[in-house]
């Protein structure tokens, strides 16, 4: 993999359900793995920073694992709320700064 | 406290203008960025930063300029503005994480929304 990967591309689901997005990249000159949660009209935020193989890091509802070692990390969602809607993105640390992005996963979650 | 602010927030160009667009952060970050968001691409690096008097190039840096004169403002410079510039340009502020030396997570801005016509 050469760039960074995420799939679906977008994901519809009913409050309450769990989901769970993929993001893959390049697994060489590896630093790190962003994710950030992107709602209309406003700025990306950061959710977690991972760096290390077989990293999981929880935020409340929402958590993510991470390997390294095969260029993939997941993120989860479990019990889905209509306030979770949004598009996820993940980026790439492979070299010092330099920062790329997915396309991200735009989640809709409805009643 | 701002955190990363962007100026303008909207912009209308003609072809072939030029114009800047400025980043300052107040969070004495190191490392600063400007990426430009279009349908269906995500987020594209354009040029970055990594240091103040310090620049490189990212994934589309194809007419544009950059410059770093100051360690909390980031400029991103259109020379000759096309259509294809249109879009909504976004940047992005990160430091060091201590005794790590990996990029914590980018702080954004509000990014500025623009239109080549």
């Amino acid at each position: 993999i050469l760039n960074v990967e995420q799939s679906p591309q977008s994901l519809h689901v009913q409050e309450g359900d769990s989901t769970n997005f993929t993001c893959s990249f390049p697994s060489s000159n590896f630093y790190a793995l962003h994710w950030y949660r992107w709602e209309t009209a406003k700025s990306p935020e950061a959710l977690f920073v991972m760096t290390l193989n077989g990293d999981e890091k929880k935020k409340g509802r929402i958590s993510a694992t991470l390997n390294t070692k095969e260029g993939y990390s997941y993120l989860y969602i479990k019990g889905s709320q209509p306030e979770d809607s949004a598009t996820y993105l993940c980026a790439s640390l492979r070299t010092a700064s330099k920062l790329t992005f997915g396309t991200g996963t735009r989640l809709q979650v409805t009643l | 406290n701002a955190g990363v602010t962007q100026t303008p927030k909207f912009r209308v160009l003609k072809t072939g203008q030029s114009m800047t667009l400025l980043c300052a952060q107040d969070m004495n970050h190191e490392y600063m960025y400007w990426y430009r968001q279009d349908p269906g691409m995500g987020l594209r690096l354009i040029h970055y930063s990594v240091g103040e008097g310090t620049t490189a190039k990212g994934e589309v840096p194809d007419g544009y300029n950059v410059s770093r004169l100051k360690k909390q403002n980031f400029l991103l410079g259109l020379e000759s503005a096309a259509p294809s510039q249109t879009s909504v340009y976004f940047c992005a502020s990160s430091y060091l994480g201590p005794g790590t030396q990996i990029n914590t997570e980018a702080f954004f801005g509000q990014g500025t929304r623009l239109t080549v016509v």
